[in-house]
Parts: C-alpha cells; sequence; structure tokens
C-alpha cells in the first residue's frame, strides 16, 4: 500500500494568513493526489484533485500543487470557515489512501 | 442536486454482519460516468476507503477488507448497499457513501452513519 503522510498534524493560524500543508506518498503517485476539507460531525469535502484542479465551487484561495510524491496544499487569505481538518489522498493505485490529515486551528 | 443518503442500524454485535444503504436521489446509480463507494472513519482516526462498484456490477475492494466485504447496486431502486462480515470493535466507524469517477476523487458525499460494534 501506498502511505500518505501529512505535515504538520496540525496548524496553528490567524484569518488572512496564507498557509501551506503538505502531503508525502510513499512512493510515486504521479499526478493522482486530492485533497478534501473535513469540519467536526461533517463528511468530507472534495476541494482539488488531480494536484491542482479546482473543484467546482471552491474558493479561488485554495491551490494545490506538485508531483510524483511531494505535494502541498495552500490557502490563500484565510477565512473563518477555512478552520478544518485537511486530508491529501493518492488515487494512483489501490488501496486508495488517506493521509492522516492535518487540524487547522484559530491562533 | 445529487444528494446521497446512508442508512442501517447504527449498532451490531460482534462476529455479526453490519448491513448499510446508500440512497441516491437527483442523480441515478446507472450513470455510466461514475462509480459508487463506501469510506469509513473510526473515531478520532483518518479515512480509510472500503470498495466501490460500478452500474455494471463491477466491484473494487481494499485488499486488507476484502474478505470480508460485499458491495452491491440496486439500479430500481436507486441504491448501493455494504455488507461487512465478521465484524469486530474495530470496525466501530462512521461510514459514508460518496461517488467517483475514474479518478478516483470523492464527491459528493452522504452525512455519514455511526456504526458502534458491541455486544
Amino acid at each position: 500500500d501506498i502511505q500518505m503522510t501529512q505535515s504538520p498534524s496540525s496548524l496553528s493560524a490567524s484569518v488572512g494568513d496564507r498557509v501551506t500543508i503538505t502531503c508525502r506518498a510513499s512512493q510515486s503517485v504521479s499526478a493522482y493526489l486530492n485533497w478534501y476539507q473535513q469540519k467536526p460531525g461533517k463528511a468530507p469535502k472534495l476541494l482539488i484533485y488531480a494536484t491542482s484542479s479546482l473543484q467546482s465551487g471552491v474558493p479561488s484561495r485554495f491551490s494545490g500543487s506538485g508531483s510524483g510524491t511531494d505535494f502541498t496544499l495552500t490557502i490563500n487569505n484565510l477565512q473563518p470557515e477555512d478552520f478544518a481538518t485537511y486530508y491529501c489522498q493518492q488515487s494512483y493505485s489501490s488501496p486508495y489512501t488517506f493521509g492522516q490529515g492535518t487540524k487547522l486551528e484559530i491562533k | 442536486q445529487l444528494q446521497l443518503q446512508e442508512s442501517g442500524p447504527g449498532l451490531v454485535k460482534p462476529s455479526e454482519t453490519l448491513s448499510l444503504t446508500c440512497t441516491v436521489s437527483g442523480g441515478s446509480v446507472s450513470d455510466s460516468s461514475y462509480y459508487w463507494g463506501w469510506v469509513r472513519q473510526p473515531p478520532g482516526k483518518a479515512l480509510e476507503w472500503i470498495g466501490s462498484i460500478y452500474y455494471s456490477g463491477s466491484t473494487y475492494y481494499n485488499p486488507s477488507l476484502k474478505r470480508r466485504v460485499t458491495i452491491s447496486v440496486d439500479t430500481s431502486k436507486n441504491q448501493f448497499s455494504l455488507k461487512l462480515s465478521s465484524v469486530t470493535a474495530a470496525d466501530t466507524a462512521v461510514y459514508y457513501c460518496a461517488r467517483h469517477g475514474a479518478g478516483y476523487y470523492y464527491g459528493p458525499w452522504g452525512q455519514g452513519t455511526l456504526v458502534t460494534v458491541s455486544s
């Protein structure tokens, strides 16, 4: 199985900040890397697919980049509604594994 | 607008079979562009892909669960279902159903349902 490792596990930031979350795969997943946002008690929401494609309806302050084994999710101009847990997921090969999550908290 | 809703018992005894159904509205499980899948999340832990099904009945399972998992689709009811046999406390989780394309990125998702395995 491909292991997905996110860093940091938690992060404190302020409204208006720019934050970056990193996801590293144990082997290359090409560009098959997706990002989700999950709020407490809610289902995950797809933000970005195929490394950098923004899902319809997702604000443009979210962006993704990377290739191979190293990927980043960047959120510019943090808004109050962005404080949540973020997960990466590889869709390169079965089983389609997720990272352990990065909890973004208000400073 | 596509919506998915999980249903099924919230409590299952150890060694028994967990059974959940996902009802799809605002779209069709027969849509050849999509697959229908299950993902679970143990309390406080990360997400785990369980498996997926295509409207034709083709199934794709996580190898770690394959021996115990069956996913089926009922196009007449616009539903798909999950059965997980021989459950233990480790199967306690929120179970989500979701749609995905060939790219295996999931959205939208159902709201999730907590299944607790306990005697």
